[in-house]
Protein backbone atom coordinates (compact mmCIF):
# COMPACT_ATOMS: atom_id res chain seq x y z
CA UNK A 1 0.00 0.00 0.00
CA UNK A 2 1.50 3.64 -1.16
CA UNK A 3 1.99 5.63 2.13
CA UNK A 4 3.04 9.01 2.49
CA UNK A 5 3.96 10.32 6.02
CA UNK A 6 4.42 14.16 6.94
CA UNK A 7 5.31 15.16 10.07
CA UNK A 8 3.18 16.06 13.01
CA UNK A 9 1.88 18.67 13.78
CA UNK A 10 0.68 21.30 14.50
CA UNK A 11 3.46 23.45 13.64
CA UNK A 12 4.39 26.85 15.15
CA UNK A 13 7.03 29.15 14.13
CA UNK A 14 7.96 33.55 14.54
CA UNK A 15 6.78 35.72 12.56
CA UNK A 16 10.29 35.51 9.87
CA UNK A 17 11.53 32.73 10.77
CA UNK A 18 12.00 29.35 8.20
CA UNK A 19 9.11 26.74 8.42
CA UNK A 20 10.99 23.09 7.66
CA UNK A 21 8.19 20.69 6.96
CA UNK A 22 8.96 17.13 5.90
CA UNK A 23 7.28 13.96 3.87
CA UNK A 24 8.71 10.51 3.60
CA UNK A 25 7.08 8.09 1.01
CA UNK A 26 7.06 4.43 0.48
CA UNK A 27 6.41 3.47 -2.48
CA UNK A 28 9.72 3.71 -4.83
CA UNK A 29 7.53 4.08 -7.90
CA UNK A 30 6.70 7.47 -7.10
CA UNK A 31 7.55 9.64 -9.69
CA UNK A 32 6.43 13.48 -9.29
CA UNK A 33 6.28 15.18 -5.75
CA UNK A 34 3.87 18.18 -4.83
CA UNK A 35 3.54 20.32 -1.64
CA UNK A 36 -0.60 21.57 -1.62
CA UNK A 37 -1.43 25.06 0.46
CA UNK A 38 -4.96 24.37 2.16
CA UNK A 39 -6.48 27.53 4.13
CA UNK A 40 -9.29 26.31 6.02
CA UNK A 41 -12.24 25.96 4.54
CA UNK A 42 -10.74 26.35 1.12
CA UNK A 43 -9.53 23.99 -1.38
CA UNK A 44 -5.67 22.55 -2.22
CA UNK A 45 -4.09 25.11 -3.72
CA UNK A 46 -0.49 23.68 -5.40
CA UNK A 47 2.52 25.80 -4.24
CA UNK A 48 5.32 23.78 -5.55
CA UNK A 49 6.28 20.48 -7.89
CA UNK A 50 9.61 18.80 -7.91
CA UNK A 51 10.42 15.70 -10.14
CA UNK A 52 14.24 15.54 -9.58
CA UNK A 53 16.54 15.00 -6.83
CA UNK A 54 18.36 18.47 -5.30
CA UNK A 55 16.01 21.73 -4.50
CA UNK A 56 13.92 23.51 -6.14
CA UNK A 57 13.49 27.42 -5.21
CA UNK A 58 10.44 29.24 -5.83
CA UNK A 59 10.21 32.61 -4.32
CA UNK A 60 10.30 31.95 -0.62
CA UNK A 61 9.76 28.31 -0.97
CA UNK A 62 11.82 25.52 -1.25
CA UNK A 63 11.77 22.02 -1.85
CA UNK A 64 14.02 19.46 -1.46
CA UNK A 65 13.87 16.24 -2.73
CA UNK A 66 16.07 12.57 -2.07
CA UNK A 67 14.90 9.85 -4.03
CA UNK A 68 17.56 7.58 -2.42
CA UNK A 69 15.98 8.46 1.35
CA UNK A 70 12.35 9.10 -0.39
CA UNK A 71 12.13 11.78 1.59
CA UNK A 72 10.75 15.53 0.13
CA UNK A 73 10.68 18.38 2.19
CA UNK A 74 9.53 22.01 2.15
CA UNK A 75 11.15 24.93 3.60
CA UNK A 76 9.20 28.28 3.81
CA UNK A 77 11.75 31.43 4.30
CA UNK A 78 10.91 34.28 5.92
CA UNK A 79 7.39 33.26 7.31
CA UNK A 80 4.78 35.09 7.35
CA UNK A 81 1.47 35.19 8.98
CA UNK A 82 -0.55 34.37 5.70
CA UNK A 83 1.42 31.33 5.44
CA UNK A 84 -0.81 29.81 8.48
CA UNK A 85 -2.15 27.06 6.96
CA UNK A 86 -1.82 23.34 6.72
CA UNK A 87 0.19 21.39 4.04
CA UNK A 88 -0.16 18.40 2.19
CA UNK A 89 2.15 16.73 0.93
CA UNK A 90 1.29 14.75 -2.51
CA UNK A 91 3.01 12.15 -4.57
CA UNK A 92 1.77 10.73 -7.81
CA UNK A 93 2.66 7.37 -9.59
CA UNK A 94 1.48 6.49 -13.61
CA UNK A 95 -2.14 5.40 -13.46
CA UNK A 96 -4.24 4.54 -16.79
CA UNK A 97 -4.19 6.37 -20.02
CA UNK A 98 -3.36 10.02 -18.77
CA UNK A 99 -4.54 10.33 -15.15
CA UNK A 100 -2.55 10.60 -12.42
CA UNK A 101 -2.74 9.04 -9.01
CA UNK A 102 -2.27 11.33 -6.57
CA UNK A 103 -1.76 10.09 -2.40
CA UNK A 104 -1.92 12.80 -0.11
CA UNK A 105 -0.08 12.98 3.24
CA UNK A 106 -1.99 13.79 6.33
CA UNK A 107 -0.80 17.26 6.44
CA UNK A 108 1.13 19.43 8.78
CA UNK A 109 -0.89 22.58 10.07
CA UNK A 110 1.34 25.34 10.36
CA UNK A 111 0.90 28.39 12.56
CA UNK A 112 2.87 31.41 12.06
CA UNK A 113 2.87 33.65 15.15
CA UNK A 114 3.25 37.51 14.41
CA UNK B 1 -8.53 31.76 -9.54
CA UNK B 2 -9.02 28.20 -10.27
CA UNK B 3 -10.39 27.16 -13.74
CA UNK B 4 -11.96 24.37 -12.77
CA UNK B 5 -15.63 25.42 -11.63
CA UNK B 6 -17.69 23.36 -9.18
CA UNK B 7 -21.28 23.69 -8.36
CA UNK B 8 -23.11 24.21 -6.01
CA UNK B 9 -20.20 25.53 -3.52
CA UNK B 10 -22.88 24.57 -0.81
CA UNK B 11 -25.39 21.65 -0.62
CA UNK B 12 -27.69 20.48 1.84
CA UNK B 13 -30.23 17.58 1.65
CA UNK B 14 -32.07 14.74 2.79
CA UNK B 15 -31.34 11.28 3.02
CA UNK B 16 -34.20 10.56 0.89
CA UNK B 17 -32.97 13.31 -1.50
CA UNK B 18 -31.41 12.73 -5.15
CA UNK B 19 -29.07 15.93 -6.69
CA UNK B 20 -25.75 16.45 -7.99
CA UNK B 21 -22.32 18.16 -7.80
CA UNK B 22 -20.92 19.60 -11.06
CA UNK B 23 -17.53 20.13 -12.14
CA UNK B 24 -16.51 21.71 -15.49
CA UNK B 25 -12.98 22.65 -16.98
CA UNK B 26 -11.72 24.32 -19.94
CA UNK B 27 -8.12 23.57 -20.19
CA UNK B 28 -8.02 20.88 -22.51
CA UNK B 29 -7.49 18.33 -19.69
CA UNK B 30 -8.60 14.58 -20.45
CA UNK B 31 -8.43 13.57 -16.70
CA UNK B 32 -10.81 14.71 -14.16
CA UNK B 33 -11.35 13.59 -10.47
CA UNK B 34 -13.32 13.41 -7.33
CA UNK B 35 -12.04 13.66 -4.40
CA UNK B 36 -13.43 13.73 -1.00
CA UNK B 37 -12.52 15.11 2.41
CA UNK B 38 -13.32 15.22 5.70
CA UNK B 39 -12.49 17.95 8.54
CA UNK B 40 -8.93 18.15 9.84
CA UNK B 41 -8.10 14.97 6.69
CA UNK B 42 -6.49 14.82 3.33
CA UNK B 43 -8.24 14.69 0.54
CA UNK B 44 -9.34 10.75 -0.77
CA UNK B 45 -9.39 9.70 -4.05
CA UNK B 46 -12.97 8.08 -5.19
CA UNK B 47 -13.12 8.38 -8.75
CA UNK B 48 -10.79 9.14 -12.14
CA UNK B 49 -11.89 9.53 -15.70
CA UNK B 50 -9.66 9.06 -18.37
CA UNK B 51 -10.64 10.14 -22.04
CA UNK B 52 -14.37 10.56 -20.38
CA UNK B 53 -14.22 7.02 -19.36
CA UNK B 54 -13.93 5.64 -15.77
CA UNK B 55 -10.47 4.44 -14.91
CA UNK B 56 -10.69 4.13 -11.19
CA UNK B 57 -13.07 3.23 -8.85
CA UNK B 58 -11.96 3.27 -5.21
CA UNK B 59 -14.19 1.21 -4.44
CA UNK B 60 -17.08 3.98 -3.56
CA UNK B 61 -20.20 3.25 -2.34
CA UNK B 62 -23.08 2.76 -5.16
CA UNK B 63 -24.94 5.77 -3.87
CA UNK B 64 -22.62 8.14 -5.36
CA UNK B 65 -22.40 7.39 -9.25
CA UNK B 66 -20.37 9.68 -11.63
CA UNK B 67 -20.60 10.88 -14.88
CA UNK B 68 -18.35 12.32 -17.55
CA UNK B 69 -20.67 13.74 -20.27
CA UNK B 70 -17.84 15.27 -21.98
CA UNK B 71 -14.39 15.81 -21.90
CA UNK B 72 -15.02 19.33 -20.26
CA UNK B 73 -17.91 17.98 -17.88
CA UNK B 74 -17.75 15.90 -14.66
CA UNK B 75 -21.18 14.87 -12.37
CA UNK B 76 -21.15 13.45 -9.00
CA UNK B 77 -24.87 11.97 -8.51
CA UNK B 78 -25.84 11.49 -4.78
CA UNK B 79 -29.03 9.07 -4.03
CA UNK B 80 -30.11 7.70 -0.19
CA UNK B 81 -26.79 9.42 0.97
CA UNK B 82 -26.26 9.16 4.86
CA UNK B 83 -25.02 12.02 7.26
CA UNK B 84 -21.55 10.59 7.70
CA UNK B 85 -21.32 11.30 4.08
CA UNK B 86 -21.27 15.42 5.06
CA UNK B 87 -17.67 16.47 3.44
CA UNK B 88 -16.07 18.81 1.25
CA UNK B 89 -15.93 17.19 -3.00
CA UNK B 90 -13.59 18.19 -4.73
CA UNK B 91 -12.82 18.02 -7.97
CA UNK B 92 -10.13 18.15 -10.20
CA UNK B 93 -8.39 17.80 -13.76
CA UNK B 94 -4.84 17.28 -15.29
CA UNK B 95 -3.57 17.51 -18.96
CA UNK B 96 -2.73 14.54 -20.85
CA UNK B 97 0.94 13.41 -20.12
CA UNK B 98 1.01 15.99 -17.10
CA UNK B 99 1.99 15.27 -13.86
CA UNK B 100 0.28 18.66 -11.90
CA UNK B 101 -3.63 18.40 -10.63
CA UNK B 102 -5.76 21.47 -10.78
CA UNK B 103 -8.56 21.43 -8.00
CA UNK B 104 -12.23 23.11 -7.95
CA UNK B 105 -13.01 25.16 -4.67
CA UNK B 106 -15.02 22.36 -3.49
CA UNK B 107 -18.39 21.48 -2.46
CA UNK B 108 -19.61 21.28 1.13
CA UNK B 109 -22.11 18.94 1.28
CA UNK B 110 -24.35 18.30 4.38
CA UNK B 111 -26.53 15.65 4.59
CA UNK B 112 -29.18 15.53 7.11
Amino acid sequence: QKEVEQNSGPLSVPEGAIASLNCTYSDRGSQSFFWYRQYSGKSPELIMSIYSNGDKEDGRFTAQLNKASQYVSLLIRDSQPSDSATYLCAVTAISSGSARQLTFGSGTQLTVLP
Amino acid sequence: DTEVTQTPKHLVMGMTNKKSLKCEQHMGHRAMYWYKQKAKKPPELMFVYSYEKLSINESVPSRFSPECPNSSLLNLHLHALQPEDSALYLCASSQQGGDTIYFGEGSWLTVV
